[in-house]
C-alpha cells in the first residue's frame, strides 16, 4: 500500500503569508502511461465535506483561488498558499489515486491563523 | 448541478448491521466511479470504498473487506454500503464521493461530496 505522509501536522501563519504543507508518498505515483502524477489536495472545514483544491499534483480545480498551488513530482508534493486569508482556515489532505486501491489519504494539516 | 444525500446512518449495536444510500442528481450517473470516504471522532479521512461506473468493479479498504458491500443501482442512481458485523472502530462520518470526471485513471479523484452521515457503533 501507498502511505502518504504530510508535514508539519498542524501550522500557525499570519494573514497575508505563505502557508506551505509537505506530502510525501512511499513510492512514486507518477504513472509513466500518462506521465501524471496522481495526487490531490483536499481543503476540509469543520461541518462541511471536503473540497478538492488541486489534482495531477498542479491543476487548480475550477473556482479555486489562485493564492492556492501545487507542485512537486514522483513522491514529493507541495501545497503552498500563497497569502493565507482567515477563509483558508481548514485541514489540509493529500491524497494519491494511483492505478490500483488502496487509495489513500495523508494524515492531514491544520492550519491556522498566528 | 452535482447533488448527493447520504441517508441511513444512526446507532448501531456491536456486530449489527446498518445500510447506507446516496441519491444522486444531477449527472449520469452510470458513467461515474463513486466512492465512500469516512472520518471517524478526531482522525484524518479514509478511504473505505469503491464502484467504478459501468461494470461496477468493486474496491475495498483491508479494515471493511468481508464486512461492508457496495453496490449501485443506476436506475435509481442511488449508491449503497451494505455495513455488517459492525465495530466501534467504525463509528464515523461517512461521506459519498463522485469522481471529478469519467475516465479509469482517475475513478478516486473526488470532486463532489455529500453532506456526510453518522454512524455510530455503540451498546
Amino acid at each position: 500500500d501507498i502511505v502518504m505522509t504530510q508535514s508539519p501536522d498542524s501550522l500557525a501563519v499570519s494573514l497575508g503569508e505563505r502557508a506551505t504543507i509537505n506530502c510525501k508518498s512511499s513510492q512514486t505515483i507518477l504513472y509513466s502511461s500518462n506521465s501524471k502524477n496522481h495526487l490531490a489536495w483536499y481543503q476540509h472545514k469543520p461541518g462541511q465535506p471536503p473540497k478538492l483544491l488541486i489534482y495531477w499534483a498542479s491543476t487548480r480545480e475550477s473556482g479555486v483561488p489562485d493564492r492556492f498551488s501545487g507542485s512537486g513530482s514522483g513522491t514529493d508534493f507541495t501545497l503552498t498558499i500563497s497569502s493565507l486569508q482567515a477563509e483558508d482556515v481548514a485541514v489540509y489532505y493529500c491524497q494519491q489515486y494511483y492505478t490500483t486501491p488502496p487509495w489513500t489519504f495523508g494524515q492531514g494539516t491544520k492550519v491556522e491563523i498566528k | 448541478e452535482v447533488q448527493l444525500l447520504e441517508s441511513g446512518g444512526g446507532l448501531v449495536q456491536p456486530g449489527g448491521s446498518l445500510r447506507l444510500s446516496c441519491a444522486a442528481s444531477g449527472f449520469p450517473f452510470i458513467s461515474y466511479a463513486m466512492t465512500w470516504v469516512r472520518q471517524a471522532p478526531g482522525k484524518g479521512l479514509e478511504w473505505v470504498s469503491s464502484v467504478s461506473g459501468g461494470v461496477g468493479t468493486t474496491y475495498y479498504a483491508d479494515s471493511v473487506k468481508g464486512r461492508f458491500t457496495i453496490s449501485r443501482d443506476n436506475s435509481k442512481s442511488t449508491l449503497y454500503l451494505q455495513m455488517s458485523s459492525l465495530r466501534a472502530e467504525d463509528s464515523a462520518l461517512y461521506y459519498c464521493a463522485r469522481q471529478l470526471s469519467v475516465g479509469t485513471t482517475t475513478r478516486a479523484l473526488l470532486g463532489y461530496w455529500g453532506q456526510g452521515n453518522l454512524v455510530t457503533v455503540s451498546s
